[in-house]
């Protein structure tokens, strides 16, 4: 049981370039969530998904997407990398009907975009 | 907007005294969280508070809730050197998806 997994684990963009990270977990969680952390702050939310083929934004969406085709996945995407976006993300996921709710989280993934 | 404020944000302590982390936040919510990040880490539940005055113990740390005044307490009591970490509090807005809105950590150091 791995829990959640988050890949990759470290990337460096040039500015304008774009990538995907993946997040997967294995506990059949309806609700997964991406957030960023950046230093001194807590962890901001990006997007987030109620279930499979379902997304929403959260406090801090712009110059992000997401994509959740299949239950166990939730992909975050970067289209045109910015500096600001240089930070840490990390994915969790949860029950939408046990309680009590708890998010669980990745090891993250350090995003360095120069 | 839900807003949620920790304080102190940096707290040296010696070891084998004690302390308190404080978590205001700005809107009525049924649930508050409290997780541990050590440096390069995830995060890592600690506890979980569903009610007015609920109160959680793991070993030296004692986590409360006050839903009137809209403020938890984590509490540490004598202080070790393992405790060293960021501490964050999670507040639920109220939603469909239970989103979280997180303080911004209070870094704890405990020397020795």
């Amino acid at each position: 049981n791995a829990g959640v997994t988050q890949t990759p684990k470290f990337r460096v963009l040039k500015t304008g370039q774009s990538m995907t990270l993946l997040c997967a977990q294995d506990m059949n969680h309806e609700y997964m969530y991406w957030y960023r952390q950046d230093p001194g702050m807590g962890l901001r939310l990006i997007h987030y998904s109620v279930g499979e083929g379902t997304t929403a934004k959260g406090e801090v969406p712009d110059g992000y997407n997401v994509s959740r085709l299949k239950k166990q996945n939730f992909l975050l995407g970067l289209e045109s990398a910015a500096p600001s976006q240089t930070s840490v993300y990390f994915c969790a996921s949860s029950y939408s009907d046990r309680q009590p709710y708890e998010q669980y989280f990745g090891p993250g993934t350090r995003l360095t975009v120069t | 907007e839900l807003k949620v404020e920790q304080n102190p944000l940096f707290l040296s302590m010696q070891e084998g005294k004690n302390y308190t982390i404080y978590c205001n936040y700005s809107t009525t919510s049924d649930r508050l969280y409290w997780y541990r990040q050590d440096p390069g880490k995830s995060l890592e539940s600690l506890f979980v508070l569903l009610s007015n005055g609920a109160v959680k113990q793991e070993g030296r740390l004692m986590a409360s809730l006050d839903t009137k005044a809209r403020l938890s307490t984590l509490h540490i009591t004598a202080a070790v050197h393992d405790l060293s970490a960021t501490y964050f509090c999670a507040v639920v807005v109220s939603g469909s998806a239970r989103q979280l809105t997180f303080g911004s950590g209070t870094q704890l150091t405990v020397l020795p």
